[in-house]
């Protein structure tokens, strides 16, 4: 089966400039999360979407990050204006449902983020 | 107290040795307990899972050893390869939301 397409692969910007990054999920999975990873740190959860609605974005910086997944497939996370601090590489997953036992998150390569 | 301690941030281990990477968590309502192998430029794929019912999961080469009452648990390789070197991630589950460690690189010599 194919896995999580992310796109692009690379970005940079400049800060003060805004980023948009797509996910396309596994087919049939109706979860998908979007993670920052920082350089030398494990991924951190974003947002969290459950078909086409919110579950969890108490970690979104809601003044810069926005994201959606219309239609429940596809998503895209866009960040305006970035901050230097944004630069990072951002992780889609995605699972059959909630991340219950089973219910394995499969990640997408990420999109490595550097804002100068 | 949503934190998961992992360590250490490296490790070198000759080919044929034993890798061992240790997670701890302070927050007993965590119920799945995964490790995450992560090669440079591709994402986290699981590679071994445990449930606290359980105090040892072994698949192939890999085994976890989880302590509950400690709050600890780790990630043992046996017989490590070069092909293991990659960064490994520890996490933990609570309400469906996965906790990462900081991830451990693993690198191992011929």
């Amino acid at each position: 089966e194919a896995g999580v397409a992310q796109s692009p692969r690379y970005k940079i910007i400049e800060k003060r400039q805004s980023v948009a990054f797509w996910c396309n999920p596994i087919s049939g999975h109706a979860t998908l999360y979007w993670y920052q990873q920082i350089l030398g740190q494990g991924p951190k959860l974003l947002i969290q979407f459950q078909n086409n609605g919110v579950v969890d974005d108490s970690q979104l910086p809601k003044d810069r990050f926005s994201a959606e997944r219309l239609k429940g497939v596809d998503s895209t996370l866009k960040i305006q204006p970035a901050k230097l601090e944004d630069s990072a590489v951002y992780l889609c997953a995605s699972s059959l449902g909630l991340a219950g036992v089973g219910y394995e998150q499969y990640f997408g390569p990420g999109t490595r983020l550097t804002v100068t | 107290q949503q934190q998961v301690k992992q360590s250490p941030q490296s490790l070198i281990v000759q080919k044929g040795g034993i890798s061992i990477i240790n997670c701890a968590y302070e927050n007993t309502a965590f119920d799945y307990f995964p490790w995450y192998q992560q090669f440079p430029g591709k994402g986290p794929a699981l590679l071994i899972a445990i449930r606290p019912d359980v105090s040892e999961k072994k698949e192939g080469r890999f085994t976890i050893s989880f302590n509950k009452s400690a709050k600890q648990f780790s990630l043992h390789i046996m017989d490590s390869q070069p092909g293991d070197s990659a960064t490994y991630f520890c996490a933990a589950r609570n309400t469906d939301k996965l906790i990462f460690g900081t991830g451990t690189r693993l690198q191992v010599f011929p």
